[in-house]
């Protein structure tokens, strides 16, 4: 069975330029999840959809931050612009509450 | 903020020894569960304990819980060099259904 598939691995960019992840999830998976791992911390949520809806995205900064799920199958995360503090590990999830199931994440670095 | 804590922040061990290591967590929960993540698989699941569950096996793995004390326990027994990794409790919170709320990790280093 596939697993999550995310692209691109690694990233590096200028503070306030723009940067897009992509998530593929396992396939019939209807929720999925993106999360923010900083150094030396656990994977936070940033938001969760269901299909193509948004569940939950309280911990989105939405003034620089967006996520869509077109068809409820492929993810896009973008950041615009980026800043220092963004420098982390960005990891796509699908399952549900009971198991998710990672992605290998984007490491980015934000310069 | 983070739900979950874990305790110790790094741990280190020769491999056979067995490795403990706790979360503590502040709300009600539907379940928790432990991952692992290395640099070579990712974050992978290792186990979930319900609420209403006290103890789990999962091969050389084993998780009680205590929800009077909010504090659940991994142990891993007989440990490998390949157990290398940071260990995650996450927390399915009643009051969120379906988000899991991970720890900071504990750092597990097995020295062979």
């Amino acid at each position: 069975e596939a697993g999550v598939a995310q692209s691109p691995r690694y990233k590096i960019i200028e503070k306030r330029q723009s940067v897009a992840f992509w998530c593929n999830p396992i396939s019939g998976h209807a929720t999925l999840y993106w999360y923010q791992q900083i150094l030396g911390q656990g994977p936070k949520l940033l938001i969760q959809f269901q299909n193509n809806g948004v569940v939950d995205d309280s911990q989105l900064p939405k003034d620089r931050f967006s996520a869509e799920r077109l068809k409820g199958v492929d993810s896009t995360l973008k950041i615009q612009p980026a800043k220092l503090e963004d420098s982390a590990v960005y990891l796509c999830a699908s399952g549900d509450y009971n198991e998710q199931f990672f992605g290998p994440g984007t490491r980015l670095t934000v310069l | 903020s983070q739900q979950g804590e874990e305790d110790p922040q790094a741990l280190s061990i020769q491999e056979g020894e067995n490795a403990t290591m706790n979360c503590s967590y502040k709300t009600s929960i539907n379940n928790l569960q432990w991952y692992r993540q290395n640099s070579g698989r990712g974050l992978v699941h290792l186990i979930l304990i319900r609420s209403n569950e006290r103890e789990k096996h999962s091969g050389r793995l084993r998780v009680t819980l205590d929800t009077s004390k909010k504090s659940s326990s991994l142990l891993i027994t007989a440990s490998r060099a390949a157990d290398t990794a940071s260990y995650f409790c996450a927390t399915d919170a009643t009051d969120s259904w379906g988000k899991l709320q991970f720890g900071a990790g504990t750092q597990v280093v097995v020295t062979p």
